[in-house]
């Protein structure tokens, strides 16, 4: 089974600053997609952006980027020129691929506080 | 693209009452799926459905849960005889299956929360 672990309960930085968010995950699968979700109070789970297992290369979206590093199978989060809305729940997840539900697996979540 | 659409937002019932969820997922997405989420956890499996087939379910899923996905459309996830600890949010979520390796990503609802007394 697979396990996915946010170590950073909760995390808090000012508006404008660089922040990165810890995801180790545990798999004995060679295909897989690696994604954060965030989770604004009350509002509904949005993807953030994903990472296929097989591409070496970063994935990035404007202000957020990842660092994927398979052989530690730690996948973390940096948000870059944090901003108020970015205030939420984030959620790493694990998404086995090939047959089956492909069902997502998600760590335990780190609450994000962006201060103006 | 309407997304994903749960009723209720919230519900409130004593224990040992059924209670029934709908999801509404986007209109073309094939695939849809059961989460429940509990206070400061991330989202667990529940079960999933390929069009109308239910394919695979958790062991969280107990014999007093049972869902439905009538003709591939809208789905209802019923809960027999409530326990307190079945006091959750219950989140849908739906995707588009392409074939092959690669799927679209899941889009979720902003959940029905279920309280019980």
């Amino acid at each position: 089974a697979q396990t996915v672990t946010q170590s950073q309960p909760e995390m808090s930085v000012q508006e404008a600053e660089t922040v990165t968010l810890s995801c180790t995950y545990d798999t004995s699968e060679n295909n897989y997609y690696l994604f954060w979700y965030k989770q604004p109070p009350s509002r509904q789970m949005i993807l953030v952006i994903r990472q296929e297992a097989y591409k070496q290369q970063n994935a990035t979206e404007n202000r957020f980027s990842v660092n994927f590093q398979k052989a530690a199978k730690s996948f973390s989060l940096k948000i870059s020129d944090s901003q108020l809305g970015d205030t939420a729940m984030y959620f790493c997840a694990f998404m086995k691929l090939g047959g089956g539900a492909q069902k997502l697996v998600f760590g335990q979540g780190t609450r994000l506080t962006i201060n103006p | 693209d309407t997304g994903v659409s749960q009723n209720p937002r919230h519900k409130i019932t004593k224990r040992g009452q059924n209670v029934t969820f709908r999801c509404d997922p986007i209109s073309e997405h094939n695939r849809l799926y059961w989460y429940r989420q509990t206070l400061g956890q991330g989202p667990e499996f529940l079960t999933y459905f390929q069009n109308e087939a239910q394919l695979e379910k958790s062991r969280l899923l107990s014999d007093r849960f049972s869902a439905e996905r009538p003709k591939g459309s809208f789905s209802t996830l019923e809960i027999q005889r409530t326990e307190q600890g079945d006091s959750a949010m219950y989140l849908c979520a739906s995707s588009l299956a392409t074939g092959g390796i690669g799927n679209q990503p899941q889009h979720f609802g902003d959940g029905t929360r279920l309280s019980i007394l």
